[in-house]
This record gives structure tokens, sequence and C-alpha cells, in this order.
């Protein structure tokens, strides 16, 4: 089952601009990670944040986290091209037999136009 | 730079027929998992492994659905009989650690498109 729930659906901007997505979840994490999936790939990790951190920043890359809220945000700045992909959450789950199980998101289509 | 590979890349059958997919992981991580996404939507957990042992196989249809990773290394995922709601992408991961706090490092995936 899906944990989070990402919004929007589909984000389409101009080269230079922001690109904001959001993530919402429904249980306690440890920590979320977001990923980016280029058409018909695999996914490769952008970021982790704790749930005891509430930003990080990683080059173009700025994630939120408000855990009494149970929300997240990537924000993209001056988004180029290339940063067309589909972008996932991924929640790692709080309390019991953790392993390591990620809960993935449906994703945000970003599109970047030159 | 160490990448998890994954064939075939993409495999068509018709329902019914058995098909397999292998991962080879990164050397030297431990956990691998398997995921199957299905079009629009995100990578779902099928089963992990932590060296050659099931951590979590409670997502997979084991009426059909078999994983193996006999020596802690490289590891098979099998469907029988494939089902035409099998058609989605298959993604094999990989990580160092058991715990959530590291990343993990994903194959290309295995399109299945079953007929």
């Amino acid at each position: 089952s899906q944990q989070g729930e990402e919004d929007p659906q589909a984000l389409s901007i101009q080269e230079g601009e922001n690109a904001t997505m959001n993530c919402s979840y429904k249980t306690s994490i440890n920590n979320l990670q977001w990923y980016r999936q280029n058409s018909g790939r695999g996914l490769v990790h952008l970021i982790l944040i704790r749930s005891n951190e509430r930003e990080k920043h990683s080059g173009r890359l700025r994630v939120t986290l408000d855990t009494s809220k149970k929300s997240s945000s990537l924000l993209i700045t001056a988004s180029r091209a290339a940063d067309t992909a589909s972008y996932f959450c991924a929640t790692d789950g709080a309390g019991g037999t953790s392993y390591g199980k990620l809960t993935f998101g449906q994703g945000t289509i970003l599109t970047v136009h030159p | 730079e160490a990448e998890v590979a994954q064939s075939p890349r993409y495999k068509i059958t018709e329902k019914s027929q058995a098909v397999a997919f292998w991962c080879d992981p990164i050397s030297g991580h431990a956990t691998l998992y398997w995921y199957r996404q299905i079009l629009g939507q995100g990578p779902e957990l099928l089963v992990q492994f932590q060296d050659e042992s099931v951590v979590d196989d409670s997502q997979l249809p084991k009426d059909r659905f078999s994983a193996e990773r006999l020596k802690g290394v490289d590891s098979t995922l099998k469907i029988q009989p494939a089902e035409l709601g099998d058609s989605a992408m298959y993604l094999c991961a990989s990580s160092p650690g058991t715990s959530g706090w590291n990343e993990q490092f994903f194959g290309p995936g295995t399109r299945l498109t079953v007929l």
C-alpha cells in the first residue's frame, strides 16, 4: 500500500523557475527520502532527511520536513530541462521491526520546458 | 561507479507462462529488495533479503511469485504462471545496511508485458 500522497501529480514549468513538490504521509517515520526516476528507468536517490531534522540542502535541492503535519516538500531551484523526471518521496516507518522498508508515494511528474 | 545489474531489460510473455528476472546488487551490499512498479504509481516492495534470508515478503503473492538469493549475492524473482495483471516494471535495489538510514541503489528494471 502507498503511504505517501504527493502533490501535485504533475507540474510543468519553464527552465530557470523553481519547482516545489509536496508529500504527506500517515504514520510515524524514522526518515524520509526523495528519489528521482527518469522515464522508464530505475530510481536515483536524491536526499534523506531524518525525523529530527527540519530542513536539508543538497546543491539545488532543498527538503523540509514537518513531522507534526506529517508532510515534506522538495524544492528544486533554477530548474533545468534535465530535471524533467518523476519524483517520489519514500518513508521509512518508525517503531516495530523496521528493516529499512521504504514505502513510496505516487510521485510527481515534473516537466521543465527549455 | 558500481551499479545494480538487472536482466532482461524487457520481457514479453503470454499469460500462464513462467518468467524469471535476475538481479546482481552492488558488491558488498547485504540487503536486496525487489519492487513492482505499475505504470503511474510508485514502487511497492515485494520482498526484502538480508544476505540470503528473507526479512519481509508480506506483499509477495506467494501462490505465483517466488524469490531466492541462495548465496547472499545475486537474486532471482520468478512468476509462474504469469497473469495479465503482472504487467509492470520490476525493480531491484540494494543497500549496504539493513536500516532505513541507508539510501537504496536501484537497477534499471525489467519491464514485463503479459499478453
